[in-house]
């Protein structure tokens, strides 16, 4: 079965840091582009960062850019969100998710998720 | 980067057809996409491409495009439909955008 795990959510200080990673199975892994897709309590969607297949193009909401990093290692099957500099606004479900990919062709939407992995931040 | 605009909510009667609509400035030159979230469950995608469905997902889904505005559509709702409906798009400087969501309330 396609599946995408995630982990390394917890309890983080303002000011703190965390790592999460999401093990991919299932799937041919490196060629997809990969998401982290936030969902704060009781609000909707955010999109937090992209990773293509090969690490070549990255691209963060505003709201992160310049305190997350996006990364992932094929021969792992594993994509990682370092997350530093962490704000109370960063809490969240943090879901890791897969690229949308059909008769050969990809698209900018997800098909494949985590069940997510939660991160409070909070003093 | 853009916004993409939803009803916070839209109530149907069981076995009726539920209009989602989705409004976005990019909408007519970028593919939207749509995922139902049930309470405690990560999304699921419903429609992509406008209009396409993903295998698994009922032909009593649908979705389709009109200018800046996308609508999903699900004709025979069932009670199961309840859920959370987000669109999405996509620029084309690679932000990935979602709507604010729309609660769907079967009656």
């Amino acid at each position: 079965e396609v599946q995408l795990v995630e982990s390394g959510g917890g309890l983080v200080k303002p000011g703190g840091s965390l790592r999460l990673s999401c093990a991919a199975s299932e799937f041919t892994f490196s060629y997809y582009t990969m998401n982290w897709v936030r969902q704060a309590p009781g609000k909707g969607l955010e999109w937090v960062s992209s990773i293509s297949s090969s690490s070549s193009f990255i691209y963060y909401a505003d709201s992160v850019k310049g305190r997350f990093t996006i990364s992932r290692d094929n021969g792992k099957n594993a994509l990682y969100l370092q997350m530093n500099s962490l704000r109370a606004e960063d809490t969240a479900v943090y879901y890791c998710a897969r690229e949308h990919c059909t008769n050969g062709v990809c698209y900018p939407a997800m098909d494949v998720w985590g069940k997510g992995t939660t991160v409070t931040v909070s003093s | 980067s853009y916004e993409l605009t939803q009803p916070p909510s839209v109530s149907v009667s069981p076995g009726q057809t539920a209009r989602i609509t989705c409004s976005g400035d990019a909408l007519p030159k970028q593919y939207a996409y749509w995922y139902q979230q049930k309470p405690g469950q990560a999304p699921v995608l419903v429609i992509y491409k406008d209009s396409e469905r993903p295998s698994g997902i009922p032909e009593r889904v649908s979705g389709s495009s009109s200018g800046t505005t996308v609508t999903l559509s699900i004709s025979g709702v069932q009670a199961e439909d309840e859920a959370d409906y987000y669109c999405q798009s996509a620029d084309s400087s690679g932000t990935v955008v979602f709507g604010g969501g729309t609660k769907l309330t079967v009656l």
